[in-house]
């Protein structure tokens, strides 16, 4: 129950295209659901995050749709840009105190010059 | 932006060997955690640490792990007798009270030999 699940494990998208990822989640109790951006070598680094108060949260290029009737939701990336090559992990969390969070699997996105 | 600091970048070790792994969190975070991800896998929670206590815990983070913060600014993983499967990147993460964001250093690329 802690699980989530996130596809395509991998994606080569034209640049100026769109990127979608999606990740489904089965706890309920999940209440907080951002998306982190990997660089080789580097830490994850948190992108966008939304709750599941709303349907959608966009901060720049990048958007987050939520459903929470199907607990799913997915990662939109307009405009795609050779700098967004990366691997993109969803997760989940309960908010509060010290919860853990739980990541997807993880997508390599590659965006072609 | 602050950031979580992490030392050594990349620790080489004999199998049953102890290491420990140090972490710098962001000064006015309290809460702090270690996750690991093995080479091309998922982000996996090991531990959750607050108020000089741990919080939660992994199925991961066996007898052979520990954590502690041994000042007002360190955060240290010990691995007690390294195994071969103990090979990953290791990475401290902190958050503060109000704030979701969690907060990832570069990591520590442990390869037991």
């Amino acid at each position: 129950q802690q699980q989530v699940k996130q596809s395509p494990q991998s994606l080569i998208v034209q640049k100026g295209g769109i990127s979608i990822i999606n990740c489904a989640y089965e706890n309920t109790a999940f209440d907080y659901f951002p998306w982190y951006q990997q660089f080789p070598g580097k830490g994850p680094a948190l992108l966008i995050a939304i709750r599941p108060d709303v349907s959608e949260k966009k901060e720049g290029r990048f958007t987050i749709s939520f459903n929470k009737s199907a607990k799913q939701f997915s990662l939109h990336i307009m405009d795609s840009q050779p700098g967004d090559s990366a691997t993109y992990f969803c997760a989940a969390r309960i908010s509060g105190s010290a919860r853990q969070l739980t990541f997807g699997s993880g997508t390599q996105l590659t965006v072609l010059p | 932006e602050p950031e979580v600091t992490q030392t050594p970048s990349h620790q080489v070790t004999q199998m049953g060997q102890e290491v420990i792994l140090r972490c710098v969190p962001i000064s006015n975070h309290l809460y702090f955690y270690w996750y690991r991800q093995i080479l091309g896998q998922k982000v996996e929670f090991l531990v959750s640490f607050y108020n000089n206590e741990i919080s939660e815990k992994s199925e991961i983070f066996d007898d052979q792990f520990s954590v502690e913060r041994p000042d007002g600014s360190n955060f240290t993983l010990k691995i007690r007798s390294t195994k071969l499967e103990d090979s990953a990147m290791y990475f401290c993460a902190s958050r503060d009270r109000v704030n979701e964001k969690l907060f990832f250093g570069s990591g520590t690329q442990l390869s037991v030999l």
